[in-house]
C-alpha cells in the first residue's frame, strides 16, 4: 500500500449531503482505478482514469457519482446527494502505463451515511 | 463483464497445514495478481504473474500463471496464525486497464 495515498480515511455523512474522496497515486503512476467494497463483499470495479482523461467508467452509477484525475492534483471520486447504500470502503489504485503493469492500491476511505 | 471464480469462498485450517485456493476465468488474462486484506485495510499485493506458466514464490507463498491463461492458483505453506485474512485474485485482460477481482477467500487459521 505505501505510495498511494487516500484521505480522509474515514468520513461521516448525513444523507443528502455530498462526500469527496481523494487519491494520491504513487510517484511515476498516472492511471488510477476507484474500487467500492460492501461489508462482507468484494471489490467491485467503478472508474479507470488516467490524467485528464476518464478511460473506463463502466462500473460507475449513473447518476451522484463522478470522478476526476486532473492534470495537477489528486483524483477525486465524488458522491452527491448521499444516501445510506452508498455506506462502503472505497478504494484507489494507482499503476504505470500499460495493461500490463502492477496495480497498487491505497488504504480506503470509509464512507459512513448517517 | 467478465467473471473470476475465486474458490474457495473459506477456509479454517490448523497452524502449520498448508493452503491452496484458485481463480478461473472465463477470458484470457495477461497479467495475475494476488492480494491480502486485512480488516479495515487495503488490499496489498502478494504475487505479481506476467506469463502464462510463471510460477513465483514470495516467502511461504507460491502462485501460478495457468498455461491456459485461465487460471491461476496461490499456495501459501505452513500457515501461521497472521496469515489470517481475505486473499483476492485479481486479473487483467490485454484490452482494458481495469482489474477483475474474484470474491476472494477468507482463510482462518486455528492455533
Amino acid at each position: 500500500n505505501a505510495g498511494v495515498m487516500q484521505n480522509p480515511r474515514h468520513l461521516v455523512r448525513r444523507r443528502g449531503q455530498e462526500a469527496r474522496l481523494r487519491c494520491s497515486p504513487m510517484k511515476g503512476h498516472s492511471h488510477v482505478y476507484w474500487y467500492r467494497q460492501l461489508p462482507e463483499e468484494g471489490l467491485k470495479f467503478m472508474v479507470y482514469l488516467q490524467k485528464e482523461n476518464i478511460i473506463d467508467e463502466s462500473g460507475m452509477p449513473k447518476e451522484r457519482f463522478s470522478a476526476e484525475f486532473p492534470k495537477e492534483g489528486p483524483s477525486i471520486l465524488r458522491i452527491q446527494q448521499v444516501v445510506r447504500g452508498d455506506s462502503a470502503a472505497y478504494f484507489c489504485a494507482s499503476s504505470p502505463p500499460g495493461s500490463g503493469n502492477t496495480i497498487y492500491f491505497g488504504e480506503g476511505s470509509w464512507l459512513t451515511v448517517v | 463483464g467478465q467473471q473470476l471464480n475465486q474458490s474457495p469462498q473459506s477456509m479454517f485450517i490448523q497452524e502449520g497445514e498448508d493452503v491452496s485456493m484458485n481463480c478461473t476465468s472465463s477470458s484470457i488474462f495477461n497479467t495475475w495478481l494476488w492480494y491480502k486484506q486485512d480488516p479495515g485495510e487495503g488490499p496489498v499485493l502478494l504475487i505479481a504473474l506476467y506469463k502464462a506458466g510463471e510460477l513465483t514464490s514470495n516467502g511461504r507463498l507460491t502462485a501460478q500463471f495457468g498455461i491456459t491463461r485461465k487460471d491461476s492458483f496461490l499456495n501459501i505453506s505452513a500457515s501461521i496464525p497472521s496469515d489470517v485474512g481475505i486473499y483476492f485474485c485479481g486479473g487483467r485482460g490485454s484490452t482494458l486497464g481495469r482489474l477483475y477481482f474474484g470474491r476472494g477467500t477468507q482463510l482462518t487459521v486455528w492455533p
